[in-house]
């Protein structure tokens, strides 16, 4: 039973570009959470995807998005990369949206240059 | 907003019991303590969650105290490979508008002695 898998491991952008991660929850699971962490700190909650819509938001600018497929499946998209964008970003999945336990992936390493 | 409370770090010999504690004083009646723990550079790792009972199990042991507004999350044999990040986090289940998001504090690093 494969667990949450992200896709790049690494990825390396300058200011300016626009960065698409991707994540494929847990089996069975269809509720996906994205998270970013800044090098020393705890993760940062971004945004929470169920039923295809973005369901919670944390404090982060529009330049952050996302989308989840019918597959469950999400993406996290950045445009106007800042150098402090830089960051393991996280995707988290769960079952339904009423706050069962949350089962990370390995993480996207971000540097932005 | 973090809610909980954890030291910075902590030692442990290998093969001792390593416990970690959390005060979360704040908490609410259906609020569920959770903990997780973050190896270098990967992906937090869940280990056990509770709401009021002591929980048990293959990882760990988790202990609430009858008020609830502490914890202890106990690693019964440590091992070198326990070392890592632990937090310690608070948070709701059911429907609504913030449950489904966990707030994570700085932790406790545990580092585990040979």
């Amino acid at each position: 039973d494969a667990g949450v898998t992200q896709s790049p491991t690494h990825l390396i952008k300058t200011r300016g570009q626009q960065v698409t991660l991707r994540c494929s929850p847990k089996s069975g699971h269809d509720t996906v959470s994205w998270y970013q962490q800044a090098l020393g700190q705890g993760p940062q909650f971004i945004f929470q995807y169920y039923e295809e819509e973005e369901r919670q938001r944390g404090n982060f600018p529009d330049r952050f998005s996302g989308h989840q497929f019918p597959n469950y499946s999400s993406e996290l998209n950045v445009n106007a990369l800042l150098l402090g964008d830089s960051a393991l970003y996280l995707c988290a999945s769960s079952s339904g949206q009423g706050g069962k336990t949350q089962y990370f992936g390995p993480g996207t390493r971000l540097l932005v240059l | 907003d973090a809610k909980t409370t954890q030291p910075t770090s902590m030692d442990c010999a290998e093969g001792r019991a390593a416990n970690l504690p959390c005060n979360h004083s704040t908490i609410s009646g259906n609020e569920y303590v959770y903990w997780y723990r973050q190896i270098h550079s990967q992906g937090p790792q869940y280990i056990i969650h509770g709401l009021k009972n002591n929980e048990t199990n293959e990882m760990a042991s988790l202990i609430i105290t009858e008020d609830r507004k502490s914890s202890t999350l106990i690693l019964p044999h440590a091992t070198l490979r326990d070392t890592a990040v632990y937090y310690c986090i608070v948070r709701g289940q059911g429907r609504g508008s913030t449950l489904g998001r966990l707030y994570f504090g700085r932790g406790t690093q545990l580092t585990v002695w040979p």
